[in-house]
């Protein structure tokens, strides 16, 4: 199974900073990546696929890029509704894996 | 409004059989690969198993192949997970998900648009 290793595990930023989350595949998996924002006591929710697309309804300071098997979600700009643990997922091919997750908390 | 609606959770022993379900609203869940995701408590997700669009294709993690069979009904708009041989490691929100997925230049993607509010399964003596 191809894993994801997701990291910071956790970080710490302000309103206003610009923040990088990245997730590394063990081999490559094209562009076939996305991510997703989950608040505590909620489901999650899609924010990018295919590695750089926006759901409908993100925000666009939120975007994510890179190819083969390193891949990064970039929030410009942090507001307080984005704290929050951010998951990315590998759909190039099964089992499906989440990576570990990043928890954004404020400073 | 589009809406899935997870139930059958609950607290089972080990070793026990439990049966979720999942009822979608808003949209015709036969368009639909569909997916099971689980969190066990504090921790992250995991992708449990998926469906597509008739039925005839299913792929399970590691950890519940053999265990766990996914399917759906396609006329009464619903999704199932049945659990077998259940154990501690199992104990966790059960979320159902569409998957909007699609192709794209470079393949075909996933895109976990909906996503249910969740049933907890505790397995526990």
């Amino acid at each position: 199974a191809i894993q994801v290793t997701q990291s910071p595990s956790s970080l710490s930023a302000s309103v206003g900073d610009s923040v990088a989350i990245t997730c590394r595949a063990s081999q490559g998996i094209g562009n076939d990546l996305g991510w997703y924002q989950q608040k505590p006591g909620k489901a999650p929710k899609l924010l990018i696929y295919a590695t750089s697309t926006l759901q409908s309804g993100v925000p666009s300071r939120f975007s994510g890029s890179g190819s083969g098997t390193d891949f990064t979600l970039t929030i410009s700009s942090l507001q307080p509704e984005d704290f929050a643990t951010y998951y990315c997922l590998q759909d190039y091919n099964y089992p499906r894996m989440f990576g570990q997750g990043t928890k954004v908390e404020i400073k | 409004e589009v809406q899935l609606v997870e139930s059958g959770g609950g607290l089972v022993q080990p070793g026990g059989s439990l049966r979720l379900s999942c009822a979608a609203s808003g949209f015709s869940l036969s368009a639909y690969w569909m997916i099971w995701v689980r969190q066990a408590p504090g921790k992250g997700l995991e992708w449990v198993a998926n469906i597509n669009r008739d039925g005839g294709q299913k792929y399970y993690a590691d950890s519940v192949k053999g265990r766990f069979t996914i399917s759906r009904d396609n006329a009464k708009n619903s999704l199932h997970l049945q659990m077998n041989s259940l154990g501690a490691e199992d104990t966790a929100v059960y979320y159902c998900v569409r998957d909007d997925g699609g192709r794209y230049s470079s393949g075909w993607y996933d895109a976990f648009d909906v996503w249910g509010q969740g049933t907890m399964v505790t397995v526990s003596s």
